[in-house]
C-alpha cells in the first residue's frame, strides 16, 4: 500500500516561471491538503480539497496560487509567476474522511526559485 | 486564535529522558498530534491524544495534556540516537479540517 506520492522531490524554477507540484494520495483517501514549510518554521496550511472540491482554502495567497484535485488522477498545487519567496518545502497529506483525522504525509517538494 | 508554540531545540544524551513542551490557545481542540520529521522526509504521526484524557503512554513515548493550562508535553524514555528529528505538536479543532502545527522542536541526542 503505497503512501503519499509527491513528485518532483526538487523543483528549480527561475523568478517568473510557473511550478506545478502534484500529489496522489493513499489509496482509499479522497481528502487532500497542502502545507507549507519555511526554514525554521513550522507548517503553514494552505488548503484542503477533496475530490474536484475545494472545501478550505483559507491559507493560500491571493494571487499566483491555485490547486485542484480532479475526479481522475492528483492533486496539483500551481503557482504562477515565482518569486524567490515561494522556495520552501511544500507538503500533501491525505485523510480518509477529512474531519478531525490523523494525516500521512508525503515526502514533500523542495521548490527552489533563482 | 489558532496557536501552536513549541520551544526551537533540545538536546539531551543517549539514554536520558526527552521532554518536549507544546502550548497551544484553542480551547475547542479535539485532537492533539505529535508528528517526527526526520532529514528530507514527511511528517509521520507518533502519537496522539483525544482532548478529554490526561495521559497517554506508548512503549517509550508519554504525552501528558493538562487541559486547563492548554499544555501538551511528549515524553521520549531511554532517548536514542535514532530520536534525532524534529518533533511537531499540533492540534485540529472540533468539525475542522485544518491542522495546525507549531513550528517545531529539534531534538538533538548526543552519544
Amino acid at each position: 500500500n503505497a503512501g503519499v506520492m509527491q513528485n518532483p522531490r526538487h523543483l528549480v524554477r527561475r523568478r517568473g516561471q510557473e511550478a506545478r507540484l502534484r500529489c496522489s494520495p493513499m489509496k482509499g483517501h479522497s481528502h487532500v491538503y497542502w502545507y507549507r514549510q519555511l526554514p525554521e518554521e513550522g507548517l503553514k496550511f494552505m488548503v484542503y480539497l477533496q475530490k474536484e472540491n475545494i472545501i478550505d482554502e483559507s491559507g493560500m495567497p491571493k494571487e499566483r496560487f491555485s490547486a485542484e484535485f480532479p475526479k481522475e488522477g492528483p492533486s496539483i498545487l500551481r503557482i504562477q509567476q515565482v518569486v524567490r519567496g515561494d522556495s520552501a518545502a511544500y507538503f500533501c497529506a491525505s485523510s480518509p474522511q477529512g474531519r478531525d483525522e490523523k494525516l500521512f504525509f508525503g515526502s514533500g517538494t523542495q521548490l527552489s526559485v533563482l | 486564535g489558532e496557536d501552536v508554540e513549541q520551544s526551537l531545540f533540545l538536546s539531551v544524551r543517549e539514554g536520558d529522558s526527552s521532554v518536549i513542551n507544546c502550548t497551544y490557545t484553542d480551547s475547542s481542540s479535539t485532537y492533539l498530534y505529535w508528528y517526527k520529521q526526520e532529514p528530507g522526509a514527511g511528517l509521520q504521526l507518533l502519537t496522539y491524544i483525544f482532548s478529554n484524557m490526561d495521559m497517554k503512554q506508548d512503549q517509550r513515548l508519554t504525552v501528558l495534556l493538562n487541559k486547563k493550562d492548554k499544555h501538551l508535553s511528549l515524553r521520549i524514555a531511554d532517548t536514542q540516537t535514532g530520536d534525532s528529528a524534529i518533533y511537531f505538536c499540533a492540534e485540529s479543532m472540533t468539525g475542522g479540517f485544518k491542522t495546525i502545527f507549531g513550528a517545531g522542536t529539534r531534538l538533538f541526542v548526543k552519544a
